[in-house]
């Protein structure tokens, strides 16, 4: 059992739906993170949030809209997704700090399927 | 660009040895990681290397060399619960993590 838990594990919606993802660590830490893992590709970043404050945005589609209130909780809102945006979505968080290698903790996933 | 390249899927005897190769260009390097990934479960951390050489752990060891952008894990005595897949990923200048695809190892009796 992982100190990172996400909820759902599954979802599956229809490309008009509007649904979130929630993460939650108890860790203690103060960075967090949000992956895409398709089949056989390598895992993307998507969103990398530092003290609660978005620090990092891959380029990602606005219809990804991720939240983060405070420290301990990220969600990851979706509206009008693509067929394509089915996967794996994976949150994990690290305690970030200079000199450390910032090993990061992942929750299980929410396994995502746009119809 | 960046880019790490590991192999898409090996398969191994059990009780065997298996080297689990990554190649990486990057721009920066802050140290290599090692993680597992069971089907359907979470990525979990194996190892962190950041100078060169061979660091073990139990059954399990990673080697780095940064002249030439190169790491492998090494699992010895393996059992069937070894089996799954095996994420190499650098941390480059920037403190982000760049992963390759995985390399699913598969187990056999």
């Amino acid at each position: 059992e992982t100190g990172v838990t996400q909820t759902p594990r599954h979802l599956v919606m229809g490309m008009t739906n509007k649904k979130s993802l929630k993460c939650e660590q108890h860790l203690g830490h103060n960075a967090m993170y949000w992956y895409k893992q398709s089949a056989k590709k390598p895992l993307e970043l998507m969103f990398v949030y530092n003290f609660k404050e978005q620090t990092e945005n891959n380029s990602v589609p606005s219809r990804f809209s991720p939240e983060c209130p405070n420290s301990s909780h990220l969600f990851l809102h979706l509206h009008t997704l693509q067929p394509e945006d089915s996967a794996l979505y994976l949150c994990a968080s690290s305690q970030r700090s200079k000199g450390d290698y910032n090993e990061q903790f992942f929750g299980p996933g929410t396994r995502l399927t746009v119809l | 660009g960046q880019n790490i390249d590991q192999p898409t899927e090996m398969t191994a005897t059990e009780g065997a040895i298996v080297q689990i190769n990554c190649t990486y260009q990057t721009s920066g390097f802050n140290g290599l990681f090692w993680y597992q990934q069971h089907a359907g479960e979470a990525p979990t951390f194996l190892s962190y290397n950041v100078l060169d050489g061979l660091e073990e752990k139990g059954r399990f060891s990673s080697f780095l060399s940064r002249s030439k952008g190169y790491s492998y894990l090494l699992l010895k005595e393996l059992q069937m619960k070894d089996s799954a897949s095996y994420l190499c990923a650098v941390m480059d200048s920037n403190y982000q993590l760049i992963w390759g695809a995985g390399t699913k190892l598969i187990i056999k009796p």
